[in-house]
């Protein structure tokens, strides 16, 4: 069946670090690929996504390309800040259903 | 943007008695609404697909007895667990899509319910 794999965390840098955090995915057909952040205590926000191959996703500095050949959704920030600590979700919806498979989530802690 | 709500955000309930979450999609209508459970430092697990006017789809393992979820209208979806035990302590979170949208389009979050069963 269809899945997410993304790096294990906690992930630890430094403010104005570069971030990267691995995503990979297993699905038939097309599916639509997604980053979710979630701050302490909250629900999930969409971050950004990407909906078929070569599509750049980007928001609030980060950005992500669908990449087919590599079934790859890498996540990646130029210079992270304290309020960038959070859970950060990958996750994939495919063609024809309502479902969204998520990854295990990667913990990011940045530090002053 | 659209807002997906639940009520309520944190509850603290003895063991054996039973729980009502609800998840309201504020300025939209949800044909379709999900709930997930989250457990600490884990990702978010799927337990159902609720359907206005029909019944709820479960994933596998979850008890449909036990997770009993009302879908009745197109903003509001509750999700009821019933003679709530420890093993029940968790975060759940609902999510809404938009109707009309397509599939493709995006799901909204609620900000979840932690439950804590005593």
């Amino acid at each position: 069946g269809d899945s997410v794999t993304q790096m294990e965390g906690p992930v630890t840098l430094s403010e104005e670090a570069f971030l990267t955090i691995n995503c990979t995915y297993t699905a038939t057909g097309y599916p639509s690929l997604f980053w979710y952040v979630q701050y302490p205590g909250e629900g999930l926000q969409l971050l950004l996504k990407a909906t078929k191959a070569d599509d750049k996703g980007s928001n609030k500095g980060f950005e992500a390309t669908y990449r087919k050949e590599t079934t790859s959704f890498h996540l990646e920030k130029g210079s992270v800040q304290v309020s960038d600590s959070a859970v950060y979700f990958c996750a994939l919806r495919n063609t024809g259903g309502f479902k969204t498979i998520f990854g295990a989530g990667t913990r990011l802690f940045v530090k002053a | 943007g659209a807002v997906v709500s639940q009520h309520p955000s944190w509850v603290i309930c003895k063991s054996g008695t039973s729980v009502k979450i609800e998840c309201r999609s504020l300025d939209f209508q949800a044909t379709t609404m999900f709930w997930y459970r989250q457990f600490p430092k884990q990702s978010l697990m799927l337990m159902a697909t609720s359907n206005e006017g029909s019944k709820a789809t479960y994933e596998q393992g979850v008890e449909k007895d036990k997770f009993l979820i009302n879908h009745a209208s197109l903003t509001l979806s509750t999700l009821t667990v019933t003679s709530a035990h420890p093993e029940d302590s968790s975060f759940y979170i609902c999510s809404a899509r938009e109707t009309g949208t397509g599939e493709q389009e995006t799901q909204y979050f609620g900000p979840g319910t932690r439950l804590l069963v005593l």
